[in-house]
């Protein structure tokens, strides 16, 4: 159980365009999702928690113009980011927590960014 | 300011013998604590936790030592296995303050040879 999903797993895209990425929860309902990420050999960082039809509330440094979240259900949460840069060029984790275990978060795959 | 400090990058381990895995930390008010296994291009894998309000926790071959007046916590893994080899994080978080991401240590990459 708890398995987390993230599509798409890669994405190599145009400096200036927009990404979105995807966050599933399949086999539960998420009412806390959470975005991370990761620069090679560097600890993940987070970037924004998303509760289920309200604002996501972003971490010192994030620009929340640049990386929209939107989570519309219990079970899906979207990161967009806008017009990339070769400088977001990251691997980008969210997760989700389990609305009686909070503390426990459950990790999807990872979506590789690579900005052109 | 890192609040979670894994300072070995590396831990070179020969396989049967026990690993362990040291973390600390700085914010008094973290009071849950757990530990993921990450390999390259995937996500961690939650393996094991433990509350403030005990000192061990034991699933299996995992064990995670908390010492709260020294702000430290060790994962141990007993006997370590090939499929062991992987990057550890340690995790902390505030369970007071409703839910909020996990603070992550640097890793610790974990080489089990045979």
């Amino acid at each position: 159980g708890a398995v987390v999903s993230q599509h798409p797993s890669w994405v190599i895209c145009k400096s200036g365009t927009s990404v979105k990425i995807e966050c599933r929860s399949l086999d539960f309902q998420a009412t806390t999702m959470f975005w991370y990420r990761q620069f090679p050999k560097q600890s993940l960082m987070l970037m924004a928690t998303s509760n289920e039809g309200s604002k996501a509330t972003y971490e010192q440094g994030v620009e929340k113009d640049k990386f929209l979240i939107n989570h519309a259900s219990l079970t899906l949460s979207t990161l967009t980011v806008t017009s990339a840069h070769p400088e977001d060029s990251s691997f980008y984790i969210c997760s989700a927590s389990v609305a009686a275990i909070q503390e426990t978060q459950y990790f999807g795959p990872g979506t590789r960014l690579l900005v052109l | 300011d890192q609040q979670v400090k894994q300072n070995s990058p590396s831990l070179s381990v020969q396989e049967g013998r026990i690993s362990i895995l040291n973390c600390d930390y700085t914010n008094s008010m973290f009071d849950y604590f757990l530990w993921y296994k990450k390999y390259p291009a995937e996500g961690p894998t939650f393996l094991i936790s433990i509350s403030s309000i005990k000192d061990k926790n034991e699933d299996g071959r995992f064990t995670v030592f908390l010492n709260k007046s020294a702000k430290h916590l060790s994962l141990h893994i007993v006997p370590s296995q090939p499929g062991d080899s992987a990057v550890y994080f340690c995790a902390a978080d505030y369970s007071g303050g409703g839910a909020d991401g996990l603070t992550f240590g640097k890793g610790t990459h974990l080489i089990i040879q045979p």
